[in-house]
């Protein structure tokens, strides 16, 4: 079973603030490497969906890297507003047909 | 478009009772996916289907099946339903696996008593 591990579990931030959360994942058979955004009471959406060694993606405010040789990946929030806070999950893969997701990170922005 | 349905949204089984929760998708999407949220634990992955007449278990597959007879369909079914299967059930579909966005249905949240 493929460990994706997310850290922090929680995180409370200003609005305003800035902020980063972890994805760590095996190396080894890499495949591709998923954000989704889960807001209480919705199903996940899809943020970014990566590949690549060095890879970078961005959409708005929200923005992530991925590092596959070394098995991590981060999602980064700029200026931080009220709907922002969701659970970010990430997702990776050995193969080519299932994910293994993380237990996300809950991020709540305080007003 | 209305992307993936799932019916029930809520259910109330008691110990024993079988259900079938419905999954929809209309994106002609050959991938199709049944995780179960349950708190702190992320979503797993139930089983998945590759396109119609394939299906793999994933990993929390014991006490359901499914079934992928055409391409839109992907019914899970819940035999001799037990308090362990108490969960949110999300279903999902993708065009190319792994390297293509899921796109999720709005879950079926189902309590066994």
């Amino acid at each position: 079973i493929l460990n994706v591990e997310q850290s922090p579990q929680s995180l409370h931030v200003q609005e305003g603030d800035s902020t980063n959360f972890t994805c760590s994942f095996p190396s080894s058979n890499f495949y591709a490497l998923h954000w989704y955004r889960w807001e209480t009471a919705k199903s996940p959406e899809a943020l970014f969906v990566m590949t690549l060694n060095g890879d970078e993606k961005k959409k708005g405010r929200i923005s992530a890297t991925l590092n596959t040789k070394e098995g991590y990946s981060y999602l980064y929030i700029k200026g931080s507003q009220p709907e922002d806070s969701a659970t970010y999950l990430c997702a990776s893969t050995f193969g080519n047909e299932k994910l293994t997701f993380g237990t996300g990170t809950r991020l709540t922005i305080i007003p | 478009n209305a992307g993936v349905t799932q019916t029930p949204k809520f259910r109330i089984l008691k110990i024993g009772q079988s259900m079938t929760l419905q999954c929809a998708q209309d994106m002609n999407h050959n991938y199709m996916y049944w995780y179960r949220q349950d708190p702190g634990m992320g979503l797993k992955l139930i089983y998945y289907s590759v396109g119609a007449g394939i299906t793999d278990k994933g990993e929390v597959p014991n006490g359901y099946n499914v079934s992928r007879s055409t391409t839109e369909d992907f019914p899970l079914r819940l035999e001799l339903a037990a308090p362990s299967q108490t969960s949110v059930y999300f279903c999902a579909s993708s065009r190319r696996a792994s390297r293509d966005e899921q796109y999720f249905g709005p879950g079926t949240r189902l309590t066994v008593t």
